[in-house]
């Protein structure tokens, strides 16, 4: 249980096109979701929060403008990359909460390699 | 504001010897404690977690992970590697369920 996808798991893209990321919670339902980005030999910093049905929250120094959160059902939140430029390349990956247990715990997904030519 | 200091960049252990990876967290209430591990361009495997309890955790692949409030540690441990533990280790220091700040790793390389 408690599996996360996020599809496409890569992309190559212009420069100036926009790219849609899905993240979907496959066997349970997540009221928040997370983004993060991962650049090469680097660790995970976090984008945002996704809430269910309210706007992201944006962590300081990522632009709202630019990568749009939509966390429109229980099991699906969508990070959209617009204006891609070649610094977007990077690995983003998504995380889900749900409950293991009584606890709650992130659930990642697989990760989704963005490259802007 | 919670952080995560892996001082360890690069650990190089040969198969079958004992790992230690160490982990230094600052937050400012009881943490909740994570390790994780990422194979190459793969996402992140939960290997344990310490919320509260047993201060010494095991987790899956014969990880453990012991929380030693008084060192603000929280280091991970396998007594005897396996060639398929190579990979990249993260701890991540938050609240169940709040965002997560991770450490920025520790590159594990198994010598034959």
């Amino acid at each position: 249980g408690a599996v996360v996808s996020q599809h496409p798991s890569w992309v190559i893209c212009k420069s100036g096109t926009s790219v849609k990321i899905e993240c979907r919670s496959l066997d349970f339902q997540a009221t928040t979701m997370f983004w993060y980005r991962q650049f090469p030999k680097q660790s995970l910093m976090l984008m945002a929060t996704s809430n269910e049905g309210s706007k992201a929250t944006y962590e300081q120094g990522v632009e709202k403008d630019k990568f749009l959160i939509n966390h429109a059902s229980l099991t699906l939140s969508t990070l959209t990359v617009t204006s891609a430029h070649p610094e977007d390349s990077s690995f983003y990956i998504c995380s889900a909460v749900g409950l293991a247990g009584t606890k709650e715990t992130q659930y990642f997904g697989p990760g989704t390699r963005l490259l802007v030519l | 504001a919670q952080s995560v200091t892996q001082p360890d960049i690069h650990i190089t252990v040969s198969e079958g010897a004992s790992l230690e990876l160490r982990c230094n967290y600052s937050y400012g209430a009881t943490p909740y404690l994570f390790w994780y591990v990422q194979s190459p361009g793969q996402g992140l495997q939960l290997l344990l977690k310490y919320f509260s309890g047993d201060t010494l955790v095991q987790g899956i692949k014969g990880f453990e992970a012991e929380f030693k409030r008084s060192q603000s540690s929280f280091n991970l441990r396998k007594p005897s590697v396996h060639w398929s533990d190579a990979a990249e280790y993260f701890c991540a220091v938050g609240a169940a369920g709040n965002k997560l700040t991770f450490g920025g790793g520790t590159r594990v390389l198994v010598k034959p």
